[in-house]
Order: C-alpha cells, then sequence, then structure tokens
C-alpha cells in the first residue's frame, strides 16, 4: 500500500533563511505522481506542483524548489529566502494510478512552517 | 483555474441539526472528493464518487451520508449534528485517466455547539 511521511511536523525559521521540507513515500507501482499543496491560514489547499514517476528533473519555479529522487523515494520542496508569506502547513501526496485510485491521492500528514519576520 | 465551489464557507450550528454542506464544480470532473481535517491536521478521506450514482465511504468513518445525482453536484449531509463533527470539510474533483490531481473547494468550516 503507498504511504506518504513528512517527518517534520513544524519548522519555525527565520525571515530570509532557505528551509526544505522533507517527503518520503512508499509505492509498489512503477507509474505514480508526486504532488505539493500548500495550505495558508484560510484553509484552501492550493497546488504547487505535480511530478510523474519518470521524471526525475528539478524543478524551479522563482524561490521554490523540488528535488525528486527515486533511488531515497524522497520529493523534498526546498524554499529559498524565506519569506512570511510563506506560512502555511505543507502537504506531500502520491497517486498510484493516473487519475487517481479508488481513493484518489495519499497525503502526509503535513509540515507546519512558521516564517518568523 | 480550478472552479470548484463550496457553501457556506462557515457554518455555527446548534446540537441535533441537520445541515447539508454544498459542492459544485464546474470541470465536468466525474471523480469527487470529501476529506475531513481538524486545523493544520492531516486529511481524512470520508466519501469519494467516480460519477453520478456512485457513492463510496473512505478511509475515515463518518457519520454523514453524501449523494451524486448530478455530475457537478456533490452534498454532504449530516442528519444530526454533533460536537464531535466540528472540523473543516474540504472537498475536491479530479478527472478521469489524469495526473490524479485533485482540485479543491475552499473549505467549509464547522462549528457545532
Amino acid at each position: 500500500a503507498q504511504k506518504v511521511t513528512q517527518a517534520q511536523t513544524e519548522i519555525s525559521v527565520v525571515e530570509k533563511e532557505d528551509v526544505t521540507l522533507d517527503c518520503v513515500y512508499e509505492t509498489r507501482d512503477t507509474t505514480y505522481y508526486l504532488f505539493w499543496y500548500k495550505q495558508p491560514p484560510s484553509g484552501e489547499l492550493v497546488f504547487l506542483i505535480r511530478r510523474n514517476s519518470f521524471d526525475e528533473q528539478n524543478e524551479i519555479s522563482g524561490r521554490y524548489s523540488w528535488n525528486f529522487q527515486k533511488s531515497t523515494s524522497s520529493f523534498n520542496f526546498t524554499i529559498t529566502a524565506s519569506q512570511v508569506v510563506d506560512s502555511a502547513v505543507y502537504f506531500c501526496a502520491l497517486s498510484e494510478v493516473p487519475g487517481g485510485g479508488a481513493d484518489g491521492l495519499t497525503f502526509g500528514k503535513g509540515t507546519h512552517l512558521i516564517i518568523q519576520p | 483555474e480550478a472552479d470548484i465551489y463550496q457553501t457556506p464557507r462557515y457554518l455555527v450550528i446548534g446540537t441535533g441539526k441537520k445541515i447539508t454542506l454544498e459542492c459544485s464544480q464546474t470541470m465536468g470532473h466525474d471523480k469527487m472528493y470529501w476529506y475531513q481535517q481538524d486545523p493544520g491536521m492531516e486529511l481524512h478521506l470520508i466519501h469519494y464518487s467516480y460519477g453520478v450514482n456512485s457513492t463510496e465511504k473512505g478511509d475515515l468513518s463518518s457519520e454523514s451520508t453524501v449523494s451524486r445525482i448530478r455530475t457537478e453536484h456533490f452534498p454532504l449531509t449530516l442528519e444530526s449534528a454533533r460536537p464531535s463533527h466540528t472540523s473543516q470539510y474540504l472537498c475536491a474533483s479530479s478527472e478521469f485517466g489524469g495526473s490524479g490531481e485533485q482540485f479543491f473547494g475552499p473549505g467549509t468550516r464547522l462549528t457545532v455547539l
């Protein structure tokens, strides 16, 4: 069965520091998709990125970057020069089946990121 | 941009009342989901649907019920609200054959007194 582990329950850094959120996943499938979502205090879940298992290229989007390593089953998320607006809960998720399996995405428990001014 | 809507955004209600949380999407997605989440905590899948007239229970047992009479509409009903139902409820949808990406609504924060 698939599983997503976000070992960091809470991270607190000072503004402008770089911060990395860890995500480790377990799956028996060779084809799967990984996601990161952001949940600000307002409560909605905001999609950040999707990666399929055949694409191990790292991705950068502004201050955000993602490091996908199949060898270690990890999909880590780094925020460079963090800002207060980055404060949120971040969820990593896995989908084994294209279109989602019977129960869709498997979510990690989330990492609460606090950026202090 | 995702077009999935939930109403109400906030609801405070007394014990024993019947409530319905609305969720609608305009993307034509066949699959829809309901998650229950305590603030800042993990998401628990409570219901999902593959399409019209399809409803399934999720990983977390819930006293709520759902219906799917139309593709775009997936309401959740609590026949008799209790304080233990106080939580945030998130609705999501996804398409068949895609990556599994789910589009989320803004959520309903329910408080039962």
